[in-house]
């Protein structure tokens, strides 16, 4: 059985910086194909892809975001750790981690999210 | 990149049928996934790769994809079908698109 699940942080104030980790079981991320990726939702807001790390270390960041973003993984412990930068309260938000089984591939098994709050 | 939009919302009596467009420039050219997000749960791949549906998904949901709009359609829609979706894509440079999000209701 596929499953993930964030962990982090609850709030965090201005100016900090977030980590969260994506745990993850029944499945490796050494599996050629493999990705995991971090998407976020603010409260009453859509969907917004952050990152993807691919089992051959390969990165990708959205546009936007790309100078605070660093998505790393630690294979020995199935993690998927995500570090954003210079938190602003307009970053307060669901942060959800997700596979895909090929680049390019759908998000076919979610965690089932953390909220993190910017606030001072 | 890709702007993807979605209706706001739909309206659709139980049994009938409901369509979620999704409209992007050239959208027809990458492959759409659909997911089903109810409230205060993750989303839920739905439909991959335009009109393929994950193992667990109903046959009363299909896809299609083509020009610059991808489309899910429930057919006999149910009042477990009453949820948020969203369309995703791919542009070449392996970065993800989500659509600003449909609200199905089933009056």
């Amino acid at each position: 059985q596929v499953t993930l699940r964030e962990s982090g942080p609850a709030l965090v104030k201005p100016t900090q910086t977030l980590t969260l980790t994506c745990t993850f079981s029944g499945f490796s991320l050494s599996t050629g194909g493999v990705c995991v990726s971090w998407i976020r939702q603010p409260p009453g807001k859509a969907l917004e892809w952050l990152a993807l790390i691919d089992w051959d270390d390969n990165e990708y960041y959205t546009t936007s975001l790309k100078t605070r973003l660093t998505i790393s993984k630690d294979t020995s412990k199935n993690h998927v750790i995500l570090t954003m930068t210079n938190m602003a309260p307009v970053d307060t938000a669901t942060y959800f981690c997700a596979r895909s089984s090929a680049r390019a591939d759908a998000f076919d098994v979610w965690g089932r999210g953390t909220m993190v709050t910017v606030s001072s | 990149s890709y702007e993807l939009t979605q209706p706001p919302s739909v309206s659709v009596s139980p049994g009938q049928t409901a369509s979620i467009t999704c409209s992007g420039d050239k959208l027809g050219d990458t492959f759409v996934s659909w997911y089903q997000q109810k409230p205060g749960q993750s989303p839920v791949l739905v439909m991959y790769q335009d009109a393929k549906r994950p193992s667990g998904i109903p046959e009363r949901f299909s896809g299609s994809n083509s020009g610059n709009t991808a489309t899910l359609t429930i057919s006999g829609t149910q009042a477990m079908d009453e949820a948020d979706y969203y369309c995703q894509a791919w542009d070449s440079n392996i970065l993800s698109f989500f659509g600003t999000g449909t609200k199905v209701t089933v009056l």
